[in-house]
C-alpha cells in the first residue's frame, strides 16, 4: 500500500541535542512537507519542498533544517536552537499542479519530548 | 493579517442529527480549501477539496459549501454516528500555494 512513513513514533530529546525525524514516502508525489501542532492549535507549516535538491521555509523554520536528496525522502532535524520543541510533528505529501495542490496525505507523526 | 477561525473548540450532537461546523477566514482570497479529519494522535485525513469556483460538494454523507463572498465555508456531516467523533480542520491555499490550517472544532456524536 503506498502511504507516508513517520520514525520514530516517539522521541525524546535532551537539551542542546539535534535530533532527526525521518519521513518516506512512496506515493510518488512531489511535494512533501513538515507541519507542527501544538495542543489546541492549527498545523503551522515549518519547511516544504516541490522538488529534489530544493526546499522553501515555512512560517516557523527557525532551528530546523531540512534536505531532499531523494524524491521519497524528506527527513527534519530539530536544532539545539529550537527553543521549544516539544511537540507533535507531521509530514505530508502531495500532487502539485500549475495550478493547486490536491489533498494532502500525511503520516502518522511523531511526538518529540524534551526532557 | 490572514486569519483562519473555526467555529467553537468543541461540537456535541446526538446521533442521527446533522453536524454543521464552520470554517471563516479574513485576509484571504483562497484558490480552494479543504477538509480534513484528525483523530487523536494520529495524521489528518483528507477529506473534501472544493475550488473557488464550486458553490458545493458532496461525498456520500459529507457537503461542503464555499462562499467566497461571506468568506466562509460550511462542513455538514449528515445521519452523523459516533464513529464521526473527531477533529475537523478546515485549510486554505492561498496565494503563496502553501495549505493553512485552522485549529479545528471537536466534534463528539452522542448515542
Amino acid at each position: 500500500d503506498g502511504g507516508i512513513t513517520q520514525s520514530p513514533k516517539y522521541l525524546f530529546r535532551k537539551e542542546g541535542q539535534n535530533v532527526t525525524l525521518s519521513c518516506e514516502q512512496n506515493l510518488n508525489h512531489d511535494a512533501m512537507y513538515w507541519y507542527r501542532q501544538d495542543p489546541g492549535q492549527g498545523l503551522r507549516l515549518i519547511y516544504y519542498s516541490q522538488i529534489v535538491n530544493d526546499f522553501q521555509k515555512g512560517d516557523i523554520a527557525e532551528g530546523y533544517s531540512v534536505s531532499r536528496e531523494k524524491k521519497e525522502s524528506f527527513p527534519l532535524t530539530v536544532t539545539s536552537a529550537q527553543k521549544n520543541p516539544t511537540a507533535f510533528y507531521l509530514c505530508a505529501s502531495s500532487i502539485r499542479t500549475a495550478a493547486y495542490d490536491y489533498g494532502y496525505t500525511f503520516g502518522s507523526g511523531t511526538r518529540l519530548t524534551v526532557v | 493579517s490572514q486569519k483562519i477561525e473555526q467555529n467553537s473548540e468543541a461540537l456535541n450532537i446526538q446521533e442521527g442529527k446533522t453536524a454543521t461546523l464552520t470554517c471563516n477566514y479574513t485576509n484571504y482570497s483562497p484558490a480552494y480549501l479543504q477538509w480534513y479529519r484528525q483523530d487523536p494522535g494520529r495524521g489528518p485525513v483528507f477529506l473534501l477539496l472544493i475550488r473557488e469556483n464550486e458553490k458545493e460538494k458532496r461525498k456520500e454523507r459529507l457537503k461542503v459549501t464555499f462562499d467566497t463572498t461571506l468568506k466562509q465555508s460550511l462542513f455538514h456531516i449528515t445521519a452523523s454516528q459516533p464513529a464521526d467523533s473527531a477533529t475537523y480542520l478546515c485549510a486554505l491555499q492561498g496565494s503563496a500555494r502553501q495549505l493553512t490550517f485552522g485549529s479545528g472544532t471537536q466534534l463528539t456524536v452522542l448515542p
